[in-house]
């Protein structure tokens, strides 16, 4: 497809159990971000991947939060151990990093943690 | 540390008014900056941007102001419409590092 696309769309989770996020950039994007939505709030910034340099994981809340870019591409973002707090939208976006770097969203995965 | 600040959480407008969405930032190494619209169950989308070396660019009814002396910019939406209801996201970015997002300001356009 021409878009960032995620899976699953949604995924309801018990607590404690580990779940795995996917998402495809757009084709020839260099760029991949992760941010998450919780209920009323904004975004916020997760983890950046750029080209092969090593990613900026400043925005990770803890240390059961990681994630990878296989093959310059696909991004695999992983919760363990999901705790209640972490029910949130999760959404990716991907860009160029040429020009206003404007970055193009996928639809989001809605993360219930029960 | 929030480097991209929308001080205003939410804002109504009457339809056919003009709504102005407002956006502060810190770091003054900036040279793109830009808006994005959000409605719900869906992901932002791409409004307009501004490069760091103009003052204004216009793109139908958005406008989007840039003054860089006060590291501030804002979103100019005229005339408002009842579909422009949606949570607008300030953002900003250096070249080739990661975007920064604000928190956001809910606009409702009252009919």
């Amino acid at each position: 497809g021409a878009g960032v696309s995620q899976s699953p769309s949604n995924k309801v989770t018990e607590k404690g159990k580990d779940v795995e996020l996917r998402c495809d950039p757009i084709s020839g994007h260099t760029a991949l971000y992760w941010y998450r939505q919780s209920l009323g709030q904004g975004l916020e910034f997760l983890i950046y991947f750029q080209g092969n340099s090593a990613p900026d994981k400043s925005g990770l809340p803890s240390d059961r939060f990681s994630a990878e870019r296989t093959g310059g591409s696909v991004s695999t973002l992983t919760i363990q151990r999901t705790q209640q707090e972490d029910s949130a939208v999760y959404l990716c976006a991907s860009s160029l990093q040429t020009g206003t770097g404007e970055a193009f969203f996928g639809q989001g995965t809605r993360l219930t943690v029960v | 540390d929030q480097q991209v600040k929308q001080n205003s959480p939410s804002l109504s407008v009457q339809e056919g008014r003009i709504s102005i969405l407002n956006c502060d930032y810190t770091n003054s190494m900036f040279d793109y900056f830009l808006w994005y619209k959000k409605y719900p169950a869906e992901g932002p989308t791409f409004l307009i941007s501004i490069s760091s070396i103009k003052d204004k660019n216009e793109d139908g009814r958005f406008t989007v102001f840039l003054n860089k002396s006060a590291k501030h910019l804002s979103l100019h939406i005229v005339p408002s419409q009842p579909g422009d209801s949606a949570v607008y996201f300030c953002a900003a970015r250096t070249s080739y590092d990661k975007v920064i997002f604000g928190p956001g300001t809910s606009l409702s356009v009252i009919p």
